[in-house]
């Protein structure tokens, strides 16, 4: 199986102040049709999870353009430009190139 | 707007078997590949399988051969039979619709299901 890493899995930040999760995956995530596909998930409280970012970078609809995801070939990053109180939740990274498809451990976003 | 609610019991002997159905609204279970994903309390999220309409399934080989999944397109509904359950098993259980891109947009809200006697 394909194993994603994330880091941190404990991240306090401040209000207003940026944050920034790594994802690593084990193998490249490059797929048949040449994208890569790697996305990103917010789990808030009691919620099933939401896509943020599918391919990489891409943002889906209705979510803040503070968010922005950035990577290639192994190494992926997901930004927050200014952490705002909604943003409290765990993120994960998922790789949609390998069966079985796999997600990170998460990473806990807490406000400090 | 894709509408997808999981249902079944919440509670499941161990060696016996966990069964859900996850009723599909405002869209057709022939489009898409639809997946199952659990989430032990406190843990993070594993894909259990996929399957599509035409019969294409596949499993998570975590799971051996305890796995299940079929679709009923009469009734817009997909299905989860998990066999042998242990502790191990008990999460929350989501139903979900693959995008082209493997990734999930619809989510079921999940159904927590305990193994316990």
């Amino acid at each position: 199986d394909v194993v994603m890493t994330q880091s941190p899995l404990s991240l306090p930040v401040t209000l207003g102040q940026p944050a920034s999760i790594s994802c690593r995956s084990s193998q490249s995530l490059v797929y048949g049709d040449g994208k890569t596909y790697l996305h990103w998930f917010q789990q808030r409280p009691g919620q099933s999870p939401r896509r943020l970012i599918y391919k990489v970078f891409n943002r889906d609809s209705g979510v803040p353009d503070r968010f922005s995801g950035s990577g290639s070939g192994t190494d992926f990053t997901l930004k927050i430009s200014r952490v705002e109180a909604e943003d409290v939740g765990v993120y994960y990274c998922m790789q949609g190139a390998h069966w079985p498809y796999t997600f990170g451990q998460g990473t806990k976003l807490e406000i400090k | 707007q894709v509408h997808l609610q999981e249902s079944g019991p919440g509670l499941v002997k161990p060696s016996e078997t966990l069964s859900l159905t996850c009723t599909v609204s405002n869209g057709s279970i022939t489009t898409h590949y639809w997946t199952w994903i659990r989430q032990p309390p406190g843990k993070g999220l594993e894909w259990i399988g996929y399957i599509y309409f035409i019969g294409n399934t596949n499993h998570n080989p975590s799971l051996k051969s305890r796995v299940t999944m079929s679709l009923d397109t009469s009734e817009n509904q997909l299905s989860l039979k998990l066999t042998s359950v242990t502790a191990a098993d008990t999460a929350v259980y989501y139903c979900a619709r693959i995008e082209g891109d493997n990734s999930i947009v619809y989510w079921g809200q999940g159904t927590l299901v305990t193994v316990s006697s």
